[in-house]
């Protein structure tokens, strides 16, 4: 499946590393997610972008700092991350975010913060 | 803001049985439903969905009830299969909100 890919697939850091999670999305989409997945715990909203404009923000720590250059990347910049960040961390894509359109995921990148 | 409850946690049932799982919102709002499929190691991809006006929709195996008044709605696997074994999730949302809510996933295993 190549709708909506992320890079890298895994990752391993230090708590003092910098590091970012990409996602591209190939569906002419013009809204995108980040979502948290941590074990045993239901998919955590992190940030939306419409527009590229970032419309929510769910009370995310500041070590993650999102970026959406245009309509089909976004990043996700990590610094001074914690153990408890350790999750995986998905990137969705759909088209009118208001709207209740059908949100497609992207694989994932695993992270491990040691 | 919405709440989803989502049970069971974990369904085991034998090949060519039903599986039923059943979520709550609290958000009377909220105006669409879709069910995720994440099978290990994979990405959550939509199965079905539905929406508001009508109270239920079918898609060969599966099928989706909603009840408005209750604020309830569930998924029902008929002829239940091994590769149907995976954690699903249901989500809800309104159209004033950008986001889907997730309920906390119900790990399926279907024993051959």
């Amino acid at each position: 499946e190549t709708g909506v890919t992320q890079t890298p697939r895994h990752l391993v850091m230090g708590m003092t590393n910098k590091k970012s999670l990409k996602c591209e999305q190939h569906l002419g989409h013009n809204a995108m997610y980040w979502y948290k997945q941590s074990a045993k715990k239901p998919l955590e909203l992190m940030f939306v972008y419409s527009l590229e404009e970032r419309v929510e923000n769910n009370s995310v720590p500041s070590r993650f700092s999102p970026e959406c250059p245009n309509s089909s990347h976004l990043f996700l910049h990590l610094h001074t991350l914690q153990p408890e960040d350790s999750a995986l961390y998905l990137c969705a894509s759909s088209q009118e975010a208001l709207a209740g359109e059908t949100q497609y995921f992207g694989p994932g990148t695993r992270l491990l913060v040691l | 803001g919405e709440n989803v409850e989502q049970h069971p946690s974990t369904l085991s049932v034998q090949e060519g049985d039903s599986a039923v799982i059943k979520c709550t919102y609290s958000d009377s709002a909220s105006n669409y439903f879709p069910w995720y499929k994440q099978e290990l190691g994979k990405r959550p991809q939509l199965i079905i969905d539905i929406r508001s006006n009508v109270g239920e929709k079918k898609d060969q195996r599966i099928a989706v009830t909603l009840n408005k008044t209750a604020k309830h709605f569930s998924l029902h696997i008929t002829e239940t299969q091994p590769e149907d074994s995976a954690v699903y999730f249901c989500a809800a949302k309104h159209t004033g909100r950008r986001a889907l809510t997730f309920g906390s996933g119900t790990r399926l295993q279907v024993q051959p």
